[in-house]
């Protein structure tokens, strides 16, 4: 069964970088897109981007001169970087997988990494 | 972006009982490829979202026949056809035709 296993730094100064990490256990790659969300507290999910099995990325708007989504097929890992955070980007953030072949329908998900910006 | 809003946003329920939530895109969500890009998730509480619904009306795998998403263009819903105690949370639906994919503000289901 398909698991994937997020981690990251929960507590974050202003201006300093986000970097979480997605390992997709007992899965491949290959077929499918993987995607990061946040969810800041109390309010729906916000789609932040991202990336197919070979490498290319697209990303909302709200955060695309500060976000970058990569991936390392050789370790199943994906990554999302987020520079120059502020409070507005404090949110619980979730990577997630799409169904084969489909951009949506996000059928796996991690169990969450809370990203707290505080001075 | 595709504006999606949903209603009610909070909906009180009774255990056995049907219950219906009404979900809306600003545009239509209709592919020419004759897909239909809209999502349903629950979130139940302290956990991640799962996916219930894609295609506007596919189950996802293990989901209950109790669900059932119908809709099309703009206008969507979802139906559990008979409320049990697991099905409390909050739904969502997002829409995929266009990047970036946008969510509903969720419906808060409880008994």
């Amino acid at each position: 069964q398909v698991q994937l296993q997020q981690w990251g730094a929960g507590l974050l100064r202003p201006s300093e970088t986000l970097s979480l990490t997605c390992e997709v256990y007992s899965g491949s790659f290959s077929g499918y897109y993987w995607s990061w969300i946040r969810q800041p507290p109390g309010k729906g999910p916000e789609w932040i981007g991202e990336i197919s099995h070979s490498g290319s990325a697209n990303y909302n708007p709200s955060v695309d001169s500060r976000v970058a989504i990569s991936i390392d097929t050789s370790n199943n890992l994906f990554f999302l970087s987020l520079s120059s955070v502020t409070a507005a980007d404090s949110a619980v953030y979730f990577c997630a997988r799409g169904k084969f072949n489909m951009r949506h329908a996000f059928d796996i998900w991690g169990q969450g990494t809370l990203v707290t910006v505080s001075s | 972006d595709i504006v999606m809003t949903q209603s009610p946003l909070s909906l009180p329920v009774t255990p056995g009982e049907p219950a219906s939530i009404s979900c809306r895109s600003s545009q239509s969500l209709l592919h020419s490829n004759g897909y239909t890009y809209l999502d349903w998730y629950l979130q139940k509480p302290g956990q991640s979202p799962q996916l219930l619904i894609y295609w506007g009306f596919n189950r996802a795998s293990g989901v209950p026949d109790r669900f059932s998403g119908s809709g099309s263009g703009t206008d969507f819903t979802l139906k559990i056809s008979r409320v049990e105690a697991d099905d409390v949370g909050v739904y969502y639906c997002m829409q995929a035709r266009q990047t970036p994919f946008t969510f509903g503000p969720g419906t808060k289901v409880d008994f």
